[in-house]
């Protein structure tokens, strides 16, 4: 059971520069986030998804965009990458419908985003 | 929105002695979910406890206990006999119960208060 895993673990950027973050969950969990942490500042919400096909923003959407086409995948995309998006980026998963008791997010290990 | 407030960006503990961290967070409905994780140096976020609002008993688990004054909206995390493997970021998690507009599902986090264990 590999539970959340992200891809890539590491990536430096150009300005500019356009990528894509995979998040895949095992769980059959039905909510999906994508967070960023900064020195200080906690973890911040970015995006989420409450159910296949479905997304929102958080606090800071700015920049990025989501789509969750497939329940297991949620994948956050940056279309012109600026060195205000260096940061670390988790991922995490919740809330599935057979162990509703269990209500705790459980968190890929991260990803360190370096623009450049 | 909610917020979750952490006062205590950094604090120390000696070995084997007791360390409380506090949390205090806001929000307008009386059924919630609250968390403490932990952050290592490798990054990886762990659920050390969780407290369902609609639970007067305050959660346990081993050496990590909380006192849940819901009134107040305060959450602290306490760690008895702290030892070395405790040294991490921690952080205070806030969830909304299903359902209740929104925004509802997001889980919100403070900003984290850094604890060193000493020798």
């Amino acid at each position: 059971n590999a539970g959340v895993t992200q891809t890539p673990k590491f990536r430096v950027l150009k300005t500019g520069q356009s990528m894509t973050l995979l998040c895949a969950q095992d769980m059959n969990h039905e909510y999906m986030y994508w967070y960023r942490q900064d020195p200080g500042m906690g973890l911040r919400l970015i995006h989420y998804s409450v159910g296949e096909g479905t997304t929102a923003k958080g606090e800071v959407p700015d920049g990025y965009n989501v789509s969750r086409l497939k329940k297991q995948n949620f994948l956050l995309g940056l279309e012109s990458a600026a060195p205000s998006q260096t940061s670390v980026y988790f991922c995490a998963s919740s809330y599935s419908r057979r162990s509703h008791i269990r209500t705790e997010a459980f968190f890929g290990q991260g990803t360190r985003l370096t623009v450049v | 929105a909610q917020t979750v407030t952490q006062s205590q960006p950094e604090m120390s503990v000696q070995e084997a002695e007791t360390v409380t961290l506090s949390c205090t967070y806001d929000t307008s409905e009386s059924d919630y979910y609250l968390f403490w994780y932990k952050q290592p140096p490798s990054r990886q976020m762990i659920l050390v406890i969780r407290q369902e609002a609609y639970k007067q008993q305050n959660a346990t688990e081993n050496r990590f206990s909380v006192n849940f004054q819901k009134a107040a909206k305060s959450f602290s995390l306490k760690i008895s006999d702290s030892q070395l493997g405790d040294a991490a970021m921690y952080f205070c998690a806030y969830r909304s119960p299903r359902g209740t507009g929104a925004g509802s599902y997001q889980l919100t986090f403070g900003k984290g208060t850094k604890l060193s264990v000493i020798p």
